[in-house]
């Protein structure tokens, strides 16, 4: 057990509709990842949060956003949902962004499907 | 562009043997290499290499970064079944991991 936790486990929707998936990182990590694992693509970067503010940016569709809130949880929402967006969504974590600590460790994931 | 390619793709191996698991990359601003173990869900953190020749070790896994050849190998002696999983490769630049796509490695009784 990493110590990142996500919710749901599990989602099932609908083509169109939005949803929102959450994190929260391991005590005391003040940075939150999110990645897309699709079996085409492999694990790919989304987006980076440090203390509250957007740190770094990777492919992420302007369809998906995501938030840090002061209590350092984040949520990555994904709308207009398409068939190619079911994938695996991971949060991961870590201490700081600094040059020692690209040690990232990861949360179970939620699997989404849109139907 | 960025890029980390992992050989072989997939490997099967009977129990005891030893595997060695391929990662190169092309990636600017290299900051540290890291391999992690997938089995069901989540990655797992195995080891993260900053520095050319020095070799980390956990148990049977061992692990060795080549900065001048950009490359890196993960090693796996008497191999058990309970190592059977997908091993990821990841480079880290500022902020991201940019991931290879994986070795999957299936160890028969």
């Amino acid at each position: 057990d990493s110590g990142v936790t996500q919710t749901p486990k599990h989602l099932i929707t609908a083509t169109g509709q939005r949803v929102t998936l959450r994190c929260s990182p391991r005590s005391g990590d003040l940075s939150v990842y999110w990645y897309q694992q699709s079996l085409d693509q492999g694990l790919q970067f989304l987006i980076q949060y440090y203390n509250g503010e957007e740190r770094a940016k990777g492919n992420i569709l302007e369809r998906f956003s995501a938030q840090q809130f002061p209590d350092l949880h984040s949520e990555l929402n994904l709308s207009s949902l398409e068939l190619g967006d079911s994938a695996l969504y991971f949060c991961a974590s870590s201490a700081t962004p600094g040059p020692s600590t690209d040690t990232q460790y990861f949360g179970p994931g939620t699997r989404l499907t849109v139907l | 562009e960025d890029k980390v390619v992992q050989s072989p793709l997939s490997l099967v191996v009977h129990e005891g043997d030893t595997v060695t698991l391929n990662c190169s990359y092309e990636v600017t601003n290299f900051r540290s290499l890291l391999w992690y173990k997938q089995e069901k869900k989540a990655p797992t953190f195995l080891f993260m290499l900053t520095s050319s020749g020095i070799e980390k070790k956990s148990g049977r896994l061992s692990s060795i970064l080549d900065k001048k050849e950009l490359f890196s190998i993960l090693n796996i002696t008497a191999t058990q079944t309970g190592d059977s999983a997908v091993y990821l490769c990841a480079v880290g630049r500022t902020g991201k991991l940019i991931f290879g796509q994986g070795t999957t490695l299936q160890v028969k009784p």
